[in-house]
């Protein structure tokens, strides 16, 4: 069966660096990966998404690269801030509409100033 | 516009009886997927409804159930409830057809905790 893990469950890292968080998937080759934000309490909110056939996508200070020979997605915060302290998932689909996901267990990214 | 709605927000059941969790999908959406969240297994997929019909379905026993009304409005239900059941239950939106060029965006309520005692 499809199984995702991200290797890292927690994550310090100080205000100014740059975050990077680990997604990796065996067994499945997904149409789609996708990263979300949790805060404490409450329900993931989505931060993007990419496709197979794309090797990187940026949005602000979000990066996030996507290598299906090593079944590997990379999500990088750039300038971290303490507002991005939170649980960070990585997602991958098992229907063509991208509407049914299987989710990492998150890491939780503390950044400190 | 108004977000995914899920009510109840908290709720306590006694083991052996049976819980109804409401979601009001984003206007316009017709998919409505469920998870339950716990520390120890994370965010795992229920099953999704598209359109009334239930499109995908995960590893869970037949005691969770769920359905989508003409309005896009879904309920799930677990009878005979278990401690183990004691969980974060989400529920997410989309437009749901086939994957756009921009993708499937989902938005996820805010969640019912339910405790069993």
């Amino acid at each position: 069966s499809q199984k995702i893990e991200q290797n890292s469950e927690a994550l310090n890292i100080q205000e100014g660096k740059t975050a990077t968080l680990t997604c990796n998937y065996t067994n499945y080759s997904p149409a789609y990966l996708q990263w979300y934000r949790q805060d404490p309490g409450r329900g993931p909110v989505f931060l993007l998404l990419i496709r197979e056939n794309e090797k990187e996508k940026r949005k602000e200070r979000l990066k996030v690269t996507f290598d299906t020979t090593l079944k590997q997605s990379l999500f990088h915060i750039t300038a971290s801030q303490p507002a991005d302290s939170a649980t960070y998932l990585c997602a991958l689909d098992f229907n063509q509409a991208g509407t049914a996901l299987i989710f990492g267990k998150g890491t939780t990214l503390s950044v400190s100033s | 516009k108004a977000g995914v709605t899920q009510t109840p927000r908290y709720l306590i059941k006694t083991r052996g009886q049976q819980v109804t969790l409401s979601c009001s999908p984003i206007s316009g959406h017709r998919s409505v997927s469920w998870y339950q969240q716990t520390p120890g297994q994370g965010l795992q997929f229920l099953f999704e409804y598209f359109s009334e019909t239930q499109r995908n379905k995960g590893n869970f026993p037949g005691r969770f159930s769920g359905r989508q009304f003409s309005n896009s409005r879904s309920e799930m239900n677990v009878s005979t409830l278990e401690l183990g059941d004691s969980a974060l239950y989400l529920c997410a939106s989309s437009l749901g057809s086939a994957m756009t060029s921009s993708g499937n965006t989902i938005y996820f309520g805010e969640g019912s905790w339910l405790t069993v005692v």
